[in-house]
């Protein structure tokens, strides 16, 4: 089967980095995407990574590695407005995304 | 309007009444999308359409039907309704028919609660 895995839950202090883990196993890869959702919101598009490697926008930076099956979304210089939900996606051989349940990023002053 | 309308933003539903979900772009995107999100669940596709006039399943499609009849609306029905069809309903659509490498764009959302 396809899955993807996120921790359920991460809680952070303001102004600080955290990292939030995206591990998968689908059946064929053409890119992993990750979305922000507010609570009662619509989500939104952050990144997309197909090749290994870092890619950086600002203070929002994301991670892949194919061979592990393994992406990351690091959040520099947090602010309380990135309390939010986290959501990886993979789009699998029929490019069709498959969704993680989401992280839900707690910041504290 | 602009990007992704939904109509209506929340509905209280009887078991077995007919309902339909309204969604609206005005982008011009080729495709289009239906997912519902469940509390501790990922976002799970239920149909999806690639261009006007197709439409094709996702990955939970018992019990809703949709149609493509011109690019900017795609509606969800949802025949007889059941509990279990309750939830947050949410409407995407990207630029062209391959999902796998367009971003997403999603409307605000329809919370849906059958009794």
């Amino acid at each position: 089967g396809q899955n993807i895995d996120q921790p359920t839950e991460m809680t952070a202090t303001e102004g600080a980095i955290v990292q939030i883990n995206c591990t998968y196993q689908t059946s064929g890869f053409n890119g992993l995407f990750w979305y922000q959702q507010h609570a009662g919101e619509a989500p939104t598009f952050l990144s997309y990574n197909v090749l290994d490697g870092l890619e950086e926008k600002g203070r929002f930076s994301s991670f892949l590695s194919r061979s592990k099956g393994y992406s990351y979304l690091l959040l520099k210089e947090l602010q309380m407005k990135d309390s939010a939900s986290y959501l990886c996606a993979v789009s699998d051989s029929n490019y069709q995304l498959i969704w993680g349940a989401g992280t839900k990023l707690i910041i504290k002053p | 309007i602009a990007g992704i309308t939904q109509a209506p933003t929340s509905q209280i539903l009887a078991a077995g009444r007919r309902m339909t979900l309204r969604c609206t772009q005005d982008m011009r995107h080729n495709a289009m999308y239906w997912y519902r999100q469940d509390l501790g669940l990922g976002l799970r596709l239920i149909h999806y359409s690639n261009t006007a006039g197709t439409t094709g399943k996702g990955e939970v499609p018992d019990g809703y039907s949709v149609s493509r009849a011109n690019t900017d609306d795609f509606p969800l029905t949802l025949a007889s309704a059941v509990p279990s069809q309750t939830s947050v309903y949410f409407c995407a659509s990207s630029p062209t028919g391959t999902s796998g490498t367009d971003t997403q764009y999603f409307g605000p959302g329809t919370r849906l609660t059958v009794l």
